[in-house]
């Protein structure tokens, strides 16, 4: 079945450094792709999403490009702020008719001063 | 972009008694609502699919006599957690699709004595 998976956490940073999470999946078809965000004690936000191969999804300074040829879509962002400090969901929108969603087991970034 | 509140944010009850928690699409109609489960640091479990004016789908394992859930409008989906225990404390969390995504709500943390 399709499933998402991606690295584990906690991922600790210093501010300003690079973040990269790796997300894989496995799908039957053409799945679309989307990153969350989920900040302590809330629901999820969409961070970013794409639709099709080589789409690129970015929003506030983040990154991330479905690459078919790999099925992944990893996360990046050049220079992380101890706001991003959060939980990190990987997703894909299983083909079915209802467009549910399959999250990946989540990743905790730390950003410190 | 769309708004979806839940109510109530926290809810404490003791065990035996019935909790219901209320999930409503702010200024778009949603013809699908999900409802999820999180455990502490980990994933989101989808629960059940629920739509619109017909019986929700729920997922491999949730038992549906325990977890009652309605949609009786295109705007409204309530989840009833029946006869509470312990274990059924965790974080609930809804998503109300429209056309083109879902989107969250901000979380009920239930917490059974």
């Amino acid at each position: 079945g399709d499933s998402v998976t991606q690295m584990e956490g906690p991922v600790t940073l210093s501010e300003e450094a690079c973040l990269t999470i790796n997300c894989t999946y496995t799908a039957t078809g053409y799945p679309s792709l989307f990153w969350y965000v989920q900040y302590p004690g809330e629901g999820l936000q969409l961070l970013l999403k794409a639709t099709k191969a080589d789409d690129k999804g970015s929003n506030k300074g983040f990154e991330a490009t479905y690459r078919k040829e790999t099925t992944s879509f990893h996360l990046e962002k050049g220079s992380v702020q101890v706001s991003d400090s959060a939980v990190y969901f990987c997703a894909l929108k299983l083909t079915d008719s209802w467009g549910k969603l399959q999250f990946g087991a989540g990743t905790q970034v730390v950003v410190t001063p | 972009g769309a708004v979806v509140s839940q109510h109530p944010s926290r809810v404490i009850c003791k065990s035996g008694t019935s909790v219901k928690i209320e999930c409503r699409s702010l200024d778009f109609q949603a013809t699908t609502m999900f409802w999820y489960r999180q455990f502490p640091k980990q994933s989101l479990m989808l629960m059940a699919t629920s739509n619109e004016g017909s019986k929700a789908t729920y997922e491999q394992g949730v038992e549906k006599d325990k977890f009652l859930i309605n949609h009786a409008s295109l705007t409204l989906s309530t989840l009833t957690v029946t006869s509470a225990h312990p274990e059924d404390s965790s974080f609930y969390i809804c998503s109300a699709r429209d056309k083109y995504e879902q989107f969250f709500g901000p979380g009920t943390r239930l917490t059974v004595l």
